[in-house]
């Protein structure tokens, strides 16, 4: 089975700064990696697929980068609705998988 | 408008069963491979099994495995997930989500509002 191990699990920044949350796959995914965004009380929201590659309806302030076993999710300019807590997921091979999370607060 | 709308969420006691429907609207449920795929209160994200568009195939994660089946009716544009043999760590929000298709890849671009299930005596 493939682990994926996100860092860091919380993260403080204020509107207007630049994040970026890593991924790692216990083994390469290619480019099998997804990102979704999850707000408290609410289902997740597929922001990436295929490692960078931005689903419709979501702000270009969002990109995702990696391939194999590294995985990087990269906000600019931090807007107040970006804080949430983040989940990678790799998209290979079953049984799917998720990373623990990263909680994105306001600093 | 895809819409994915989970019921029969609930309170049922350790080793009790209970069923979870999901109802798809806004797309055709017989071309995607749907999932089922849970959230333990203030925990992570769990798959928990996928179902292929014809419902020939279907695989679960070893936490649920001999225990949960999943199913569908196409013809109903409904999902279902029976969960037997209920233990406490089974405690969650269970999501209904619509696998991408045509895509190599597993991902989930629609979700339900989830619905959730508690186990407990």
């Amino acid at each position: 089975d493939i682990q994926m191990t996100q860092s860091p699990s919380s993260v403080s920044a204020s509107v207007g700064d630049r994040v970026t949350i890593t991924c790692r796959a216990s083994q390469d995914i290619s480019s099998w990696l997804v990102w979704y965004q999850q707000k408290p009380g609410k289902a997740p929201r597929l922001l990436i697929y295929d490692a960078s590659t931005l689903q419709g309806g979501v702000p270009s302030r969002f990109s995702g980068s990696g391939s194999g076993t590294d995985f990087t999710l990269t906000i600019t300019s931090l807007q107040p609705e970006d804080f949430a807590t983040y989940y990678c997921q790799q998209a290979d091979s079953y049984p799917i998988s998720f990373g623990q999370g990263t909680r994105l607060e306001i600093k | 408008e895809v819409q994915l709308v989970e019921s029969g969420g609930g309170l049922v006691e350790p080793g009790g069963s209970l069923r979870v429907s999901c109802a798809a609207s806004g797309f055709s449920l017989s071309t995607h491979t749907m999932n089922w795929v849970r959230q333990a209160p203030g925990k992570g994200l769990e798959w928990v099994s996928s179902i292929s568009s014809t419902g020939t195939f279907t695989v679960y994660a070893d936490s649920v495995k001999g225990r949960f089946t999943v199913s569908r009716d196409n013809a109903k544009n409904s999902l279902y997930v029976q969960m037997n043999s209920l233990r406490a760590d089974d405690t969650a929000t269970y999501y209904c989500t619509r696998e991408f298709q045509p895509h190599t890849g597993r991902h989930f671009d629609y979700w339900g509002q989830g619905a959730l299930v508690t186990v407990s005596s």
